[in-house]
């Protein structure tokens, strides 16, 4: 079974600039998530999808990020435009079900630095 | 934002020696505790997901314990080999569906 699939892996960019992130999560699971995590912090949930609804998106910077989940399978995470303070990992999960007490599956991530 | 520690927050072992860290969290609302293992450059891979008050699991020379009415869990490690070097994480959920990661806890594990 392959798992979830993330691009890039490596990302370097200018403050003010955009970009994006791609989730592929593990076929048939209902629920994705994005998570930031800053160097010595736990990761932070960004965003929860429920197939292609938004569960929870409270800890989303609504101003500059933004994210879609396309017909409830891949999801695209947006920084526009980009702060220092924005460098971290972003990690996509995904899982079977809709509850949090299931198993989530994690994505290589992908390491944003903003210059 | 609910506080959910880790210590310690790092440790070095010799392999063959046993382990042990504390995932401490708010002992009122509880819904679940998941562990996961973060080696370096992988995707965090899920350990145990943990409902119930005494639950107990084990995975290979991996275990867990949960005490929902104090607020903390515990990670044990027996026998550590190298391939153990990760960072551990836990996250609480309650039952307002907020979920927290603590900060880890980063075992080295010396040959």
């Amino acid at each position: 079974e392959a798992g979830v699939a993330q691009s890039p892996r490596y990302k370097i960019i200018e403050k003010r600039q955009s970009v994006a992130f791609w989730c592929n999560p593990i076929s048939g699971h209902a629920t994705l998530y994005w998570y930031q995590q800053i160097l010595g912090q736990g990761p932070k949930l960004l965003i929860q999808f429920q197939n292609n609804g938004v569960v929870d998106d409270s800890q989303l910077p609504k101003d500059r990020f933004s994210a879609e989940r396309l017909k409830g399978v891949d999801s695209t995470l947006k920084i526009q435009p980009a702060k220092l303070e924005d460098s971290a990992v972003y990690l996509c999960a995904s899982s079977l079900g809709t509850g949090w007490r299931d198993t989530q599956y994690f994505g290589p991530g992908t390491r944003l630095t903003v210059l | 934002i609910l506080n959910v520690e880790q210590s310690p927050q790092s440790l070095h072992v010799q392999e063959g020696d046993s382990t042990n860290f504390t995932c401490s969290f708010p002992s009122s609302n509880f819904y679940a505790l998941h562990w996961y293992r973060w080696e370096t450059a992988k995707s965090p891979e899920a350990l145990f997901v943990m409902t119930l008050n005494g639950d107990e699991k084990k995975k290979g020379r991996i275990s867990a314990t949960l005490n929902t009415k104090e607020g903390y869990s515990y990670l044990y490690i027996k026998g550590s080999q190298p391939e153990d070097s990760a960072t551990y994480l836990c996250a609480y959920v309650n039952t307002g569906n907020q979920f927290y990661f603590g900060t880890g806890t980063s075992l080295t594990v010396i040959p």
